[in-house]
């Protein structure tokens, strides 16, 4: 069965970067077709969709966030990555990682989301 | 970027009434060649991850009961909730993958009353 779990740093400060880890089991990220995809969510707002990778290692980014995006895998662990760099209060939000696929092109399955807070 | 436009923001029905959300796109989401619409809708109840309900517009995810239904093309999109249950309390949104960026709605907010 799919299942993904997102962790990260939980608090952080303005200015750093912050670094967040999908780990999967169900499906591999070597497999054709195969994605994931990040989305964020502030409390009590709406859902922002972040960056997707894929099988063959195409991304795709939300240029609203401009060039403060990063995600990547590795395939050997059955994870995916998402770095934000110089992040502020802004980038406070649950983080969910789901997984996506070039058939039905819809996130099928999501992660339980982890909150991240920016404060000084 | 394709805008996505839900209404009401919010509504509160009875239990056993039927619902209707609109999702309306700022252009197209149906793609010619395979005659399939882009569009999806997710429920998110209080507290718990968004979960995925239809996609390609009309299909019902896996598991999803059949009192979901999801129409429309094009531009403009429903999803039906018949016989509301007190368990669909939730933010349902839309979501185009059409194009990227992704897009989602700012979601409807159903209330029971």
């Amino acid at each position: 069965q799919v299942t993904l779990k997102e962790s990260g740093p939980g608090i952080l400060q303005p200015s750093q970067t912050l670094s967040l880890t999908c780990t999967f089991s169900g499906f591999s990220l070597s497999t054709y077709g195969m994605g994931v995809g990040w989305i964020r969510q502030p409390s009590g707002k709406g859902l922002e969709w972040l960056a997707n990778i894929w099988w063959d290692d195409d991304k795709y980014y939300n240029p609203s966030l401009k060039n403060r995006l990063t995600i990547s895998k590795d395939t050997s662990n059955n994870q995916a990555f998402l770095k934000i760099t110089n992040v502020d209060t802004a980038d406070t939000a649950t983080y969910y990682c789901a997984r996506i696929d070039n058939y039905d092109w819809y996130f099928d399955f999501w992660g339980p989301g982890t909150m991240v807070t920016v404060s000084s | 970027d394709i805008a996505i436009t839900q209404s009401p923001s919010s509504v509160a029905v009875s239990v056993g009434e039927t619902v209707t959300l609109s999702c309306k796109s700022s252009q197209s989401l149906l793609y010619s060649e395979n005659n399939k619409d882009y569009l999806g809708w997710y429920q998110q109840k209080p507290g718990q991850t968004p979960k995925p309900l239809i996609y390609w517009a009309t299909n019902r995810h896996t598991g999803v009961p059949d009192r979901f239904t999801g129409s429309g093309s094009g531009t403009d999109f429903t999803l039906i909730i018949s016989s509301v249950q007190a368990e669909d309390l939730a933010d349902y949104y839309c979501e185009q993958y059409f194009v990227y960026p992704l897009t989602f709605g700012s979601g409807t907010k159903l209330e029971i009353k």
